[in-house]
């Protein structure tokens, strides 16, 4: 049971290029986010998916999309890569307990991207 | 005003001390807690939820306070390993995890 998988772990783009960030969990939860953590700010949220085929904007959506094709998978886009996506990015993934708001987050190690 | 505030410390107690954190949030309708650890360039780990009024789990007891709107969480005994940074998170209906900037704790020997 691997529990929340990130790939890749490390990547350094150039302005402009693109590139995806997979996210893949062996839990069978519903819901599951993309977040990124800069230097002196709490995570922020980019967008999530509260199921198969379905996605929302998070907080700071702008400059990313995101794709939930199959129920374990969740990809993160970025189009024309930025400076100020320099960031760390944590996918994390939920379940709820049917009848209560118990919700529990379980994070992936992070990908580290620097844009230059 | 950000939506869950901490004291971003850092908090320097030696081993063996009680400290306590807060944490404040402005939207009266979050239903979810949570206290999470990060390590230094780790993923923040899931330390308690907090579902009532508080609860207790081993050395760490989290309590909520719906009226005020806080959260806090109290470390006793201290211990080298508990340095880290503390995330307070709420959250509504389990799609909206917010998370507070992170209260750093260092135990010193």
């Amino acid at each position: 049971n691997a529990g929340v998988t990130q790939t890749p772990k490390f990547r350094v783009l150039k302005t402009g290029q693109s590139m995806t960030l997979l996210c893949a969990q062996d839990m069978n939860h519903e819901y599951m986010y993309w977040y990124r953590q800069d230097p002196g700010m709490g995570l922020r949220l980019i967008h999530y998916s509260v199921g198969e085929g379905t996605t929302a904007k998070g907080e700071v959506p702008d400059g990313y999309n995101v794709s939930r094709l199959k129920k374990q998978n969740f990809l993160l886009g970025l189009e024309s890569a930025a400076p100020s996506q320099t960031s760390v990015y944590f996918c994390a993934s939920s379940y709820s307990i049917t009848g209560t708001v118990k919700y529990e987050q379980y994070f992936g190690p992070g990908t580290r991207l620097t844009v230059t | 005003r950000k939506e869950v505030e901490q004291d971003p410390g850092p908090f320097n107690v030696p081993e063996g001390a009680t400290v306590a954190f807060n944490c404040t949030y402005s939207n009266s309708a979050s239903q979810s807690f949570f206290w999470y650890r990060q390590d230094c360039r780790k993923e923040p780990k899931l330390l308690m939820s907090v579902y009532s009024s508080g609860n207790e789990d081993g050395r760490f007891t989290a309590q909520l306070n719906r009226a005020s709107q806080y959260i806090s969480l109290l470390i006793r005994d201290s211990k080298l390993s508990d340095s880290a940074t503390y995330l307070c998170v709420v959250s509504r209906y389990g799609q909206n995890f917010v998370f507070g900037p992170g209260t750093r704790l260092s135990v010193l020997p």
